[in-house]
């Protein structure tokens, strides 16, 4: 039921940006872009989401494509503490919060 | 202000039992999702509860089954235990369903089940 592909791996360099792309290229008009990042064996973070414009917060950017067909989070300095898989997510907006998650991106933040 | 919590951290069951997992929501949310997260995989939804009542499933068999109380915690039930079923099952909580975006969910740092 996944509706997004990420690379599965990545590595940036520490100090560096991070940026991990997701195609989403079937997504609707009422889909909204998700993403969350986990950190080895534990709960799924949330880090930022969108419908069309770019998106900033204390965490991360997230730009969206004009035709909406993929997106890019953005880490802007990168740390060791940034390690984990990253999700992006695809979510319906109806009146059920499921989300379908993917494999997700390993980042990798080397010294 | 506590966050999603879940108990046990860590169960071990052998095939053909039976498992309860409970998940109490982030203050102030009233729904409840549970996911399976088998090992190097992205969690599967499973179901989620809200008013007491399932209201949505995935892909999951009957052995899978749950409930909601009136505090808004949740249980997660497996009945004959497969090898299968050993992952880290995660809860996640919301505020009630709807279409808005800022219905962020919230994980809890999940039960790790090993069936042997």
């Amino acid at each position: 039921d996944a509706k997004t592909t990420q690379p599965p791996s990545m590595d940036c360099a520490e100090g560096r940006a991070a940026n991990l792309p997701c195609n989403h290229s079937t997504i609707s008009g009422n889909e909204y872009v998700y993403w969350y990042r986990q950190i080895h064996s534990q709960g799924p973070q949330y880090i930022i989401h969108g419908l069309k414009n770019n998106e900033t917060n204390e965490m991360a950017s997230l730009i969206i494509t004009e035709d909406r067909k993929s997106s890019t989070l953005i880490l802007p300095h990168a740390t060791l503490r940034d390690t984990a898989v990253y999700y992006c997510i695809v979510r319906v907006a109806d009146n059920f919060n499921k989300f379908y998650f993917g494999s997700g991106t390993k980042l990798n933040v080397k010294p | 202000d506590a966050g999603v919590t879940q108990s046990p951290t860590h169960l071990i069951k052998t095939r053909g039992q039976q498992v309860t997992l409970r998940c109490s929501p982030k203050s102030g949310h009233d729904t409840v999702s549970w996911y399976q997260q088998a090992l190097g995989q992205g969690p599967q939804f499973i179901f989620q509860y809200y008013e007491e009542e399932e209201r949505q499933r995935g892909n999951f068999p009957d052995r899978f089954s749950g409930h909601q109380f009136p505090n808004y915690s949740s249980e997660l039930n497996v009945n004959a235990l497969l090898l299968g079923d050993s992952a880290l099952y995660l809860c996640a909580s919301s505020l009630a369903p709807t279409i808005l975006a800022k219905n962020i969910q919230y994980f809890g740092a999940g039960t790790r089940l090993s069936v042997l």
